[in-house]
């Protein structure tokens, strides 16, 4: 399996634009993570999906935030209108029903907003 | 609300030397502590630990859980520049929630 797979793997906008972030979990898996990591936050969970469905988005910091999952092997975040201080490095991660414990994570996506 | 707290944030040593890094945690219904490792991109899975007293280990890296003080170790020995990573510690409670991370320990391995 080629594990989790994220686009873009850099991303540079201007604020105020529409970002969106892609990923595709490992085959098998349903359970699906977006983080967030900056260094002065660390590792942030933003919202987790369960088969497909949200199970708890009280990470994502506000209503620009939305994440969507249509199908087992393709998640989006989207992010509207960008500001500077969304500019972190963003992670989805997947597991199974019988190991939620050990995630693997993608590449990461780093988000530059200017 | 689950806290997961790791020390120190930063450390340097020298290739050779012996590192100890801490995680203490204060979770509901505690479950699971986990260790992972990142390097220049994303997190790796180094160990799972759920009960206390067992040591796990993997080459020069080792760890073990003290559920009554709720804490973890991750030992290190004869550290190599490879290991300079960024080491972080998560939590996680019972029934299907995510992990809680702590904010990580960056540890530079010099030559």
């Amino acid at each position: 399996d080629a594990g989790v797979i994220q686009s873009p793997r850099h991303e540079v906008t201007e604020m105020g634009q529409e970002v969106t972030l892609r990923c595709k979990p490992i085959s098998g898996h349903d359970y699906l993570f977006w983080y967030r990591q900056t260094m002065m936050r660390g590792l942030e969970l933003l919202i987790y999906f369960n088969n497909n469905v949200p199970i708890d988005d009280s990470g994502m910091p506000e209503d620009r935030f939305s994440a969507k999952m249509p199908n087992a092997s393709f998640s989006t975040l989207k992010i509207q209108p960008s500001e500077p201080r969304d500019s972190a490095v963003y992670f989805c991660a997947s597991s199974w029903q019988g190991g939620i414990e050990t995630q693997y994570f993608g590449p990461g996506t780093r988000l530059l907003v200017l | 609300e689950d806290k997961v707290v790791q020390s120190p944030l930063s450390l340097v040593v020298h290739e050779g030397d012996t590192v100890t890094l801490n995680c203490s945690y204060e979770v509901t219904n505690f479950r699971s502590l986990l260790w992972y490792k990142q390097e220049k991109k994303a997190p790796t899975f180094l160990f799972m630990l759920t009960s206390s007293g067992i040591e796990k280990k993997s080459g020069r890296l080792s760890s073990i859980l003290d559920k009554k003080e709720l804490f973890s170790i991750l030992n290190i020995t004869a550290t190599q520049t490879g290991d300079s990573a960024i080491y972080l510690c998560a939590s996680r409670n019972s029934g299907n929630t995510p992990l809680v991370f702590g904010k990580g320990t960056r540890l530079s391995v010099i030559a």
